[in-house]
């Protein structure tokens, strides 16, 4: 079974400075790997996906992540935070079997200091 | 627009009472879930629906129940026979059971037990 262990439940960086959110997974198959997004009061939204293709992977509002195998890694960075950077960000598992089979982790809290 | 809609967006029941959350979207997706997030435990799966007239239990299903009449609906039914229903609950939708794993979440229901 496969499981996803996000390292720091909430993360706190200056506006401008480098985001670095991390996300380790365990899987007995060759993954795929998710980060989503969700704001206050909302639903999620799909940041980036990596499904076997480039090992980095870009998303939305300049947002990417580096599949690491040998790390078992899927960290999600951007260069430079913004104040509408601010919300939860959940990274998530799936063993290709489909959507059901999707694991979340604990989710991190990421704000903005101005 | 293409999307899910959850409502109510907020709601309140007295301890004991049966409550029904609905999930509709137009995205003609075939499978529907239903997640509960609580702070701190990422998402975690109720019940989920492949097809119409077929749902399958998720890691959490005691006390909730569904149905699938309708491919662009999944309502939730919320039983007295939860013992903590107080929480944020989020339905989501993906193209079938084949897919990468992506979903498309409404904006959630709040339910507040007093």
């Amino acid at each position: 079974a496969q499981s996803v262990t996000q390292l720091g439940s909430h993360v706190s960086v200056s506006e401008g400075a480098l985001v670095l959110l991390r996300c380790n997974y365990s899987s007995s198959v060759p993954p795929y790997l998710f980060w989503y997004v969700q704001y206050p009061n909302q639903g999620l939204q799909l940041l980036l996906k990596y499904t076997s293709a480039a090992t980095l992977v870009k998303g939305i509002n300049g947002f990417e992540a580096e599949f690491k195998k040998s790390e078992t890694s899927f960290h999600l960075t951007k260069p430079s935070a913004h104040m509408s950077d601010a919300a939860e960000y959940f990274c998530a598992v799936s063993d290709r079997q489909g959507a059901q089979k999707l694991v979340f982790g604990q989710g991190t809290r990421l704000t903005i200091n101005p | 627009d293409g999307g899910i809609t959850q409502s109510p967006k907020y709601l309140f029941r007295k301890e004991g009472q049966n409550v029904t959350l609905s999930c509709e979207q137009n995205l003609n997706h075939d499978a529907m879930y239903w997640y509960r997030q609580d702070p701190g435990q990422g998402l975690r799966l109720i019940y989920y629906s492949q097809i119409v007239n077929d749902f399958q239990k998720g890691d959490i299903a005691e006390g909730y129940s569904v149905s699938r009449e309708k491919k662009e609906s999944f309502p939730l039914t919320v039983t007295s026979a939860q013992k903590n229903p107080t929480a944020f609950y989020l339905c989501a939708s993906s193209m079938g059971i084949t897919n990468t794993g992506e979903l498309f979440f409404g904006e959630g229901s709040r339910l507040t037990v007093l």
